[in-house]
């Protein structure tokens, strides 16, 4: 069964806007990571936040994380087209299986 | 330098055939994943490898599914008497021992006629 949802399941945006995706899960967790697919081919990592941190950056990428609501959520700034694709959070408990949310597909519109 | 390569590419059988796709880690990564996507049914998690042997099988959804890993290194993901259920992307992961995060393949893309 999958353990987080994603919100929302679809976004479409301009370029240059900013698109911000949720996740929430169920149980307690290790860390919690997204991931990006284009092409319904394999997934891209693009930042893990652990269980003991609130807030991560990586270039146009923010990641925040509410252990306490069970939620975390992805902001990517400046959006750009190269961006279209889907976004997966997934937690971990450990160096062990992920489990994924059913994603949120995002369309940048030039 | 390289990553998780997957094979084949794409697949197409016929129902009640078997079929058999490979994994090949990124060198030196300990642990090997095997997840499967389906439409409207997400990632799911199918096995786990640390070094050749599986922890963790909790994922494959019958006894027609199987793996194995040799050498530490490619593991094989076979499907028994495949049916149309069975049509999905079969995705492979691998990652450092204890590391969290894992490094995708592109998938093998598998077709059940």
């Amino acid at each position: 069964s999958q353990q987080g949802e994603e919100d929302p399941q679809a976004l479409s945006i301009q370029e240059g806007e900013n698109a911000t995706m949720n996740c929430s899960y169920k149980t307690s967790i290790n860390n919690l990571q997204w991931y990006r697919q284009n092409s319904g081919r394999g997934l891209v990592h693009l930042i893990l936040i652990r269980s003991n941190e609130r807030e991560k950056h990586s270039g146009r990428l923010r990641v925040t994380l509410d252990t306490s609501k069970k939620s975390s959520s992805l902001l990517i700034t400046a959006s750009r087209a190269a961006d279209t694709a889907s976004y997966f959070c997934a937690t971990g408990q450990g160096a062990q299986k992920l489990v994924f949310g059913q994603g949120t597909r995002l369309t940048i519109n030039p | 330098g390289a990553g998780v390569s997957q094979s084949p590419s794409n697949k197409v059988t016929e129902k009640g055939k078997d079929v058999e796709l490979r994994c090949d880690p990124i060198s030196g990564h300990t642990a090997l994943y095997w997840y499967r996507q389906s439409l409207g049914q997400g990632l799911e998690f199918l096995i786990y490898f640390q070094g050749n042997s599986a922890p963790d099988k909790s994922g494959l959804p019958s006894d027609r599914f199987s793996a194995e890993r040799t050498g530490g290194s490619v593991s094989t993901l076979t499907i028994q008497r495949t049916q149309q259920e069975d049509s999905a992307v079969y995705l492979c992961a691998s990652s450092w021992d204890r590391e969290e995060t894992q490094y995708f393949g592109p998938g093998t893309r598998l077709l059940v006629l």
